[in-house]
């Protein structure tokens, strides 16, 4: 089975400052990850995915995201914050062909001015 | 449509009353998902489709909740006799891919609040 920590579970940060939002999983198999973000009372949209090849992937909004299999991670990051990067993030592992995904906790960002 | 159409966005209903809910998933997409978010964070995965076929129900409580997916007509999740443990928002998403390479596309939610 699969599963997803999310190290953080709120994360309070300044308007331009970097953030990083952290992700370790745990899979005896390979798997894909993701990282999504939830407005207030809106559904999951997709910020970065990560497949294969470079470790470092890029996504929406200035976002990015480093895999590392030595320490199964997953971090994301922004070099600097807007106010409306305040969302909840949520970090996802989802088996190569299965479908489904095992998503973490989720980590409450808030930009404050 | 280019969006995961979910409906209704809010039901309440009286424990022991049915709840059916709907999503309607972007056309293309093969593969349908429901998940039911408890609480504020907890993402737990009910079942899937492949088009109108079950694809994986592993996380579906059988003996209340059921699902379908027709051709030409919105999926649907019924819950039968429902439980004030049922109050969640459930989310349907789409994906081309049964691999996830897109990764998902999530309709907004329907917030159920069994009474």
């Amino acid at each position: 089975a699969q599963s997803v920590t999310q190290l953080d579970s709120q994360v309070p940060v300044f308007e331009e400052a970097p953030v990083e939002l952290r992700c370790n999983y745990s899979s005896s198999v390979s798997v894909y990850l993701f990282w999504y973000v939830q407005y207030p009372n809106q559904g999951l949209q997709l910020l970065l995915k990560y497949l294969s090849g470079s470790t470092l992937v890029k996504g929406i909004n200035g976002f990015e995201a480093e895999f590392n299999k030595s320490q199964t991670s997953f971090h994301l990051r922004k070099p600097s914050v807007h106010i409306s990067d305040t969302a909840e993030y949520f970090c996802a592992v989802a088996l190569r062909n299965a479908g489904k995904s095992t998503f973490g906790d989720g980590t409450t960002l808030t930009v404050k001015p | 449509g280019e969006e995961v159409a979910q409906t209704p966005k809010h039901l309440v209903r009286g424990e022991g009353q049915k709840a059916k809910l709907y999503c309607a998933p972007i056309k293309g997409h093969s593969y349908v998902f429901w998940y039911q978010q408890v609480l504020k964070n907890e993402f737990k995965f009910l079942i899937s489709f492949q088009n109108e076929n079950v694809f994986d129900e592993t996380g579906m409580p059988k003996e209340r909740f059921s699902a379908k997916c027709l051709p030409n007509s919105p999926c649907s999740l019924e819950i039968q006799a429902t439980k004030l443990e049922d109050s969640a928002v459930y989310f349907c998403a789409s994906s081309q891919d049964r691999g996830l390479l897109g990764g998902y596309t999530f309709g907004s939610g329907t917030r159920l609040t069994v009474v």
